[in-house]
């Protein structure tokens, strides 16, 4: 079983849609969660930690549901530059394991 | 704003040389990562360093790859013998603690012929 897993999508939205990605994780004992942003050919860039309580920055909102192991992120108001692939990354036993990504695809 | 920086930004080589990346990772950081992505697919873990010596390695990490921190700044993947599936973009990463969130530079792309 993988790490991490996440739905590779593509996510094919309007501008202005909300979208919400899933990740699960296998191992119980992960310490942190996070979400990054790559776009294509360029390097991973943090758009959030995912804290236990949830947290919010803007028009993204992360949760962590450890009791099912999953992560997820909400995009309000997609814009065009949100046009990405979103990875979800977790932290365990000295390692970070990023899941395949899951690209979106905003349209005008 | 402080980044990571990395070196060179595309490296051509003939399968069987040696490369060597060089990496700068942000100045107050204490871990250091790197990383590959082979173009389509996901980003791989291949070693992380700490206080001077490997805290972890991948099972990609084998014999034909070393770390090096020769100076207080400089961070160095070599990649000895390349082989064709050595072709990936190769990411350094860096961050102030074990758990929190890394911080990666623009990556190295190595094209092996």
């Amino acid at each position: 079983r993988k790490e991490v897993e996440q739905d590779p999508g593509p996510f094919n939205v309007p501008e202005g849609a909300t979208v919400a990605f899933n990740c699960t994780y296998s191992n119980s004992a992960s310490q942190s969660f996070f979400w990054y942003r790559q776009d294509c050919r360029k390097e991973p860039k943090l758009l959030m930690s995912v804290y236990s309580s949830g947290n919010e920055d803007g028009r993204f909102t992360a949760q962590l549901n450890r009791a099912s192991q999953y992560i997820s992120l909400l995009i309000r108001d997609s814009k065009l530059s949100d046009s990405a692939t979103y990875l979800c990354v977790v932290y365990n036993f000295n390692k970070f394991y990023f899941g395949s990504g899951t690209k979106l695809n905003v349209k005008p | 704003e402080p980044e990571v920086t990395q070196t060179p930004s595309h490296q051509v080589t003939q399968m069987g040389q040696e490369v060597i990346l060089r990496c700068v990772p942000i100045s107050n950081h204490l871990y250091f990562y790197w990383y590959r992505q082979i173009l389509g697919q996901k980003v791989e873990f291949l070693v992380s360093f700490y206080n001077n010596e490997i805290s972890e390695k991948s099972e990609i990490f084998d014999d034909q790859f070393s770390v090096e921190r020769p100076d207080g700044s400089n961070f160095t993947l070599k990649i000895r013998s390349t082989k064709l599936e050595d072709s990936a973009m190769y990411f350094c990463a860096s961050s102030t603690e074990r758990e929190v969130e890394l911080f990666f530079g623009e990556g190295s792309r190595l094209t092996v012929l």
